[in-house]
């Protein structure tokens, strides 16, 4: 089963408009980190906003803001003020403790490919 | 400064030949990661490691093999046992993993660009 789901696998905006990119995931510990990235056409990826399983406020860094609804599990990213430089694959991720503890690992979703139209 | 390095950036490979991936960091990193991303697709997990000597299998773990024999190196190797290798690697790097850095993000490397010719 697929871990994060991303469902929008491309999306257009308008420059100055505000664009919000969906995320899923699923996990059954109680303890985890979501985060999102961001891929330019050089394949970089870069981090750009962090929400954990026990923050009570949504994340916010910038432009970025982070719509998290735990009971839904959902971790929207939401980008204010769309740029041309925002074009990119975004990907949504999560960092997650195995049951017996100590190890993690971080999984991605398949992204979604945002373009802003000037 | 600090960061993850991986190279080369570009790499061709002849069909039936094993290749090794570079990765290094000096981020006094615990966690290792490799991943592969095929065009326009998400990242999937290859192989990770925790700590020196161990490392574990991602999803994706068929046809690679890794080591972990310092804290700053983990490279993949991709051997001919993997039917389609063609694809873009990226190795990240991450704090710890204890519960007290779950909230740390996962540093990249620039990539390999891996083509069997």
């Amino acid at each position: 089963a697929q871990k994060i789901t991303q469902t929008q696998p491309g999306m257009f905006v308008q420059e100055k408009e505000a664009v919000t990119l969906d995320c899923t995931y699923d996990t059954s510990d109680p303890s985890y980190g979501l985060f999102w990235y961001k891929q330019p056409s050089s394949g970089e990826m870069i981090f750009l906003i962090y929400q954990g399983s026990y923050d009570q406020q949504n994340a916010t860094e910038g432009r970025y803001s982070l719509n998290f609804q735990k009971a839904r599990k959902s971790a929207n990213l939401v980008i204010s003020a769309s740029q041309l430089g925002d074009s990119a694959m975004y990907f949504c991720a999560m960092r997650e403790a195995f049951p017996s503890g100590g190890y993690q690992k971080v999984t991605f979703g398949t992204g979604t490919k945002l373009q802003v139209i000037p | 400064d600090g960061g993850i390095t991986q190279s080369p950036k570009y790499l061709f490979r002849k069909e039936g030949q094993n290749v090794t991936l570079s990765c290094e960091q000096n981020l006094n990193h615990d966690a290792m990661y490799w991943y592969r991303q095929d065009p326009g697709q998400g990242l999937r997990l290859i192989y990770y490691s925790q700590i020196v000597n161990d490392f574990q299998k991602g999803d994706i773990a068929e046809g690679y093999s890794v080591s972990r024999e310092k804290k700053e190196s983990f490279p993949l190797t991709v051997t001919s046992a993997q039917k389609n290798p063609t694809a873009f690697y990226l190795c990240a790097s991450s704090i710890g993993w204890g519960q007290e850095n779950m909230n740390t993000e996962a540093f990249f490397g620039q990539g390999t660009r891996l083509t069997v010719v």
